[in-house]
């Protein structure tokens, strides 16, 4: 099973700063899915990006972007002018397109977001 | 917008027990999934479904069981409880589609406590 790991279980913020979030993974396949989701207090875990391995193009989101890294197998989560309602758990998610995983994701253990005044 | 209903939000049982996690979804979604989330271990795939009546084991199935009757309903079964299965459920769904990009949404967790 592929690895997802984040490194930095905690991470700090000010508010309209900007934040990355390292992510690295092992996999020997070509082609797949990675996803950035955002699990706030309130506990409802939402999907804040995802990227195409096939794409070269880091995605972004509003003030969310990725810096993809795909021979080195790292995909990074930047928050630009950082907001309090950032504040959460930030999970990196790995998907193969391999059909035997039932397109389940891999989760990192994730990295704890806070955002101060 | 999709709705992953979990039945409930809090639930306290006892060891020994059978116990039934209920997770319905609104929008047709062919593919389910029951994760666990635990401190520090992040997420964990206990089951999925491809479709109705189709299950298939994850990485930690141990202690549990599901059932999919219908589209819309995955249910998530501890047999006998156990308190190491203390810990935040979460059910969530997927629309598959051809060339697999599609992401999971989730409901918003059952913490599940075994005394």
């Amino acid at each position: 099973a592929q690895t997802v790991t984040q490194s930095q279980p905690e991470m700090s913020v000010q508010e309209a700063e900007t934040v990355t979030l390292s992510c690295t993974y092992d996999t020997s396949e070509s082609d797949y899915y990675l996803f950035w989701y955002k699990q706030p207090p309130s506990r409802q875990m939402i999907l804040v990006i995802r990227q195409e391995a096939y794409k070269q193009q880091n995605a972004t989101e509003n003030r969310f972007s990725v810096n993809f890294q795909k021979a080195a197998k790292s995909f990074s989560l930047k928050i630009s002018d950082s907001q309090l309602g950032d504040a959460a758990m930030y999970f990196c998610a790995y998907r193969s397109l391999g059909s035997n995983s039932g397109y389940a994701l891999n989760f990192g253990k994730g990295t704890s977001l806070l955002v101060t005044p | 917008d999709v709705k992953v209903t979990q039945s409930s939000r809090y639930l306290v049982k006892r060891t020994g027990e059978k116990v039934f996690l209920e997770c319905v979804q609104d929008m047709d979604h062919e593919n389910m999934f029951w994760y666990r989330q635990d401190p520090g271990l992040g997420l964990r795939l206990i089951y999925f479904s491809y479709d109705v009546k189709m299950k298939e084991k994850g990485d930690i199935p141990e202690g549990y069981s599901v059932s999919r009757e219908k589209k819309e309903r995955f249910s998530l079964i501890l047999e006998s409880a156990s308190t190491n299965q203390t810990s935040m459920y979460l059910c969530a769904s997927r629309k598959p589609t051809r060339g697999g990009g599609q992401p999971q949404h989730f409901g918003d967790g059952t913490r599940l406590s075994i005394l």
